[in-house]
C-alpha cells in the first residue's frame, strides 16, 4: 500500500449503535499514526498519536487500534451519539516524517 | 492549548486576483507550518512546509510562483494564490507543528474556502 485508505468512505448509524472504521497505511517506514475528528467549519482535532505495534488507545468512547505490520488501524466508537457526526482522518507518518491523509470517514449518527 | 486560526474562512474572488489567507498559532510557536489542499470527497493534499525564517519547501508539482509561502514569524504563515483563477478554488488548510512537538503532532486551523470567478 502507497497510499492511505480510509473504509468506508461514509457511515450512517442510529445513536446508541458502535461502530468502527478502517484506515490501512504504508507498514514500511512506519513512526506514527493519527486519528483527527473533523466537525464541519471546525478545525481538525487530534484524537490519538499512535506508534508502537499493538497499541489501543482510549478517550471517553472513543478508541483506536494499531498494527504497524500489516499495516491498518481501527478507530472504534461505542455507542454513538449525534455529537458524534463528523469526519474521522487518520494520517501516517514514515521515516522522512512526511504526512500522508486518508481521505476520512464521513459519520452520520441519527437520532 | 494548542489552537490555529485561519483567516478568512471563506473568500471570492474574481479570476487574475492575489488572495493571501493568513495562519496563526494562538497559544504556542510554531517552528513548522505546513499548507494542504483538500479536493471534494479527497484527501487533505500538503502542498507545502514552511519553516520560520526560510524558503519555504513545495511538493512536486505545486508552483512555488503561484502560492507565495512567507513564514515570517514564529506565530504566523501566509498562503498567497497569485493570479488566481477558477481551477485554484479550493478548500486550503493550514497546521502547525511546535518546536517541541513529538511524533509530527499537527494542530490545524478551520480552513479557507476559495472559489474564483
Amino acid at each position: 500500500i502507497l497510499n492511505v485508505e480510509q473504509s468506508p468512505q461514509s457511515l450512517h448509524v442510529q445513536e446508541g449503535d458502535s461502530t468502527n472504521f478502517t484506515c490501512s497505511f504504508p507498514s514500511s517506514n512506519f513512526y506514527a499514526l493519527h486519528w483527527y475528528r473533523w466537525e464541519t467549519a471546525k478545525s481538525p482535532e487530534a484524537l490519538f498519536v499512535m506508534t508502537l505495534n499493538g497499541d489501543e488507545k482510549k478517550k471517553g468512547r472513543i478508541s483506536a487500534t494499531l498494527n504497524t505490520k500489516e499495516g491498518y488501524s481501527y478507530l472504534y466508537i461505542k455507542g454513538s451519539q449525534p455529537e458524534d457526526s463528523a469526519t474521522y482522518l487518520c494520517a501516517s507518518n514514515t521515516g522522512g516524517f512526511k504526512t500522508i491523509f486518508g481521505a476520512g470517514t464521513r459519520l452520520f449518527v441519527k437520532a | 492549548g494548542a489552537v490555529v486560526s485561519q483567516h478568512p474562512s471563506w473568500v471570492i474572488c474574481k479570476s487574475g486576483t492575489s488572495v493571501k489567507i493568513e495562519c496563526r498559532s494562538l497559544d504556542f510557536q510554531a517552528t513548522t507550518m505546513f499548507w494542504y489542499r483538500q479536493f471534494p470527497k479527497q484527501s487533505l493534499m500538503l502542498m507545502a512546509t514552511s519553516n520560520e525564517g526560510s524558503k519555504a519547501t513545495y511538493e512536486q508539482g505545486v508552483e512555488k510562483d503561484k502560492f507565495l509561502i512567507n513564514h515570517a514569524s514564529l506565530t504566523l504563515s501566509t498562503l498567497t494564490v497569485t493570479s488566481a483563477h477558477p481551477e485554484d478554488s479550493s478548500f486550503y488548510i493550514c497546521s502547525a507543528r511546535e518546536a517541541s512537538g513529538g511524533y509530527n503532532e499537527q494542530f490545524f486551523g478551520p480552513g479557507t474556502r476559495l472559489t474564483v470567478l
